[in-house]
């Protein structure tokens, strides 16, 4: 079982509609989970971290964590071309005191003008 | 963030002969990783380059294959040794600025071409 799933997509939503990302992961004992973005070509730029139940919200991104699912998601509000990325989840298992980030496969957004 | 600069930002090399890419940050870090992505794949985690001692390698990573250099908590190099063209990937390096929030941030990469 892979550490941190993801669908990769692609992942179709109009241009103002609400794009639903989600992730899974497998160590109950991760404590801290992030959002990229990777424009094709371009490294991943960090645009959300939750480290608490609950809803984390940033302008149009909202970040929602549920460890007892060990589910995290990131919803983006009215979806522009612009946000035409691959997102990538990413989780601090602290496995033997590893401080790196375990990513999933990402996956791809696309806003449909 | 820091800004974190990575040389060469792309390559293409010869089968066998090596490269050395280099990371420079801007501020100094505690933290310091490399990733590998190769062509249509997430991030794997290569090695935590750790100042003034050995690097620590992930699972399937060796020292010999991608030693790493990390002289002070600002510069670090990672070498791609008797290249193969499995090893075209695109190489980033990672820094944690902020202590205890686990947050990386990332240079702008080294795209390595083998032929």
């Amino acid at each position: 079982q892979k550490e941190v799933e993801q669908n990769s997509g692609p992942l179709s939503v109009p241009e103002g509609a609400i794009a639903s990302l989600n992730c899974t992961y497998s160590d109950r004992g991760s404590q801290s989970f992030f959002w990229y973005r990777q424009y094709s070509g371009k490294s991943p730029e960090l645009i959300m971290s939750i480290y608490s139940n609950g809803d984390k919200e940033d302008g149009r991104f909202t970040a929602q964590l549920n460890k007892a699912s060990q589910y995290v998601s990131l919803l983006i509000r009215d979806s522009q071309p612009s946000d035409s990325a691959t997102y990538l989840c990413a989780v601090n298992t602290l496995d033997t005191g590893r401080r790196a980030l375990t990513f999933g496969s990402g996956t791809r957004l696309q806003v449909q003008p | 963030s820091a800004v974190i600069s990575q040389k060469p930002s792309r390559d293409i090399c010869q089968r066998g002969t090596s490269l050395t890419i280099q990371c420079q940050v801007d501020s100094q870090v505690t933290m310091m990783f490399w990733y590998r992505q190769q062509p249509g794949q997430s991030l794997t985690l290569i090695a935590t380059a750790n100042q003034g001692s050995e690097a620590t390698y992930e699972s399937g990573f060796v020292i010999d294959k991608f030693p790493i250099s990390r002289p002070n908590l600002t510069f670090s190099t990672l070498t791609v040794s008797n290249m193969s063209p499995e090893d075209s990937s695109i190489y980033l390096c990672s820094v944690v600025t902020v202590p205890n929030t686990g947050e990386l941030f990332f240079g702008e990469g080294s795209r390595l071409t083998v032929l």
